[in-house]
């Protein structure tokens, strides 16, 4: 099956700083989103982007199909960015299966 | 809008004992998926629902079981738990296959 790998595994940033997290998957994909765990474990919806640059706010995106990567921009971070970011990819199965990566933890620090 | 609701939030069971969760997709979406999330990971796809018909299943063991209701609603059922079974259980809704939203989840602890 697809193989998702996400990076850094973690990272610590001071307040302000800029981060890049890096998402690779293994084969061709129809689906592609990124999202960030709170600490109460829901999944919050940052971007649906299998290809292309979108941007929200202090948040970008650029998923690169051809090139199976995908990368999450976060400028100017704040402590409340902090917590567990997940790509998760959805392949050619026929039906809807997001495999996910095993995620970035980012920790914002004052 | 309501996004994706789950019940319960939180759950404690015992080992052998058997578990139903519940999920209400958001208005208008007809898939429904469930995922596994234990502790460290991500999450881990364990069925997909579209229009009350099973669509995929994970590696995941025949003691769970789902179905999706004409409302599209859909319940998760486990039944023999093992504690390996303790995880974060999520629901996401979506339409047609494209963007998922999940719900808070439900935290099944099993004694």
């Amino acid at each position: 099956g697809i193989q998702v790998e996400q990076s850094p595994p973690d990272l610590i940033l001071q307040e302000g700083a800029n981060s890049t997290l890096r998402c690779n998957f293994s084969d061709s994909v129809n689906n592609l989103q990124w999202f960030h765990q709170n600490p109460w474990g829901q999944l919050i919806n940052l971007f649906y982007i299998p290809s292309g640059t979108k941007q929200n706010g202090r948040l970008s995106a650029t998923t690169v199909a051809t090139e199976r990567y995908s990368l999450l921009y976060i400028s100017s971070s704040q402590t409340t960015d902090s917590g567990v970011y997940f790509c998760a990819v959805d392949g050619d199965t026929g039906f809807q299966k997001l495999v996910f990566g095993t995620g970035t933890r980012l920790l914002v620090s004052p | 809008d309501a996004g994706v609701t789950q019940s319960p939030t939180h759950l404690i069971k015992t080992r052998g004992q058997h578990v139903t969760l519940r999920c209400s997709p958001i208005s208008g979406h007809k898939s429904v998926s469930w995922y596994q999330q234990v502790l460290g990971q991500g999450p881990q796809f364990i069925f997909q629902y579209y229009e009350k018909e099973e669509r995929g299943r994970g590696n995941f063991p025949d003691r769970f079981s789902a179905r999706q209701f004409p409302n599209y609603s859909s319940e998760l059922n486990v039944n023999a738990l093992l504690l390996g079974d303790s995880a974060l259980y999520l629901c996401a809704s979506s339409i047609d296959n494209t963007e998922a939203f999940f719900g808070q989840g439900t935290r099944l602890t099993v004694v």
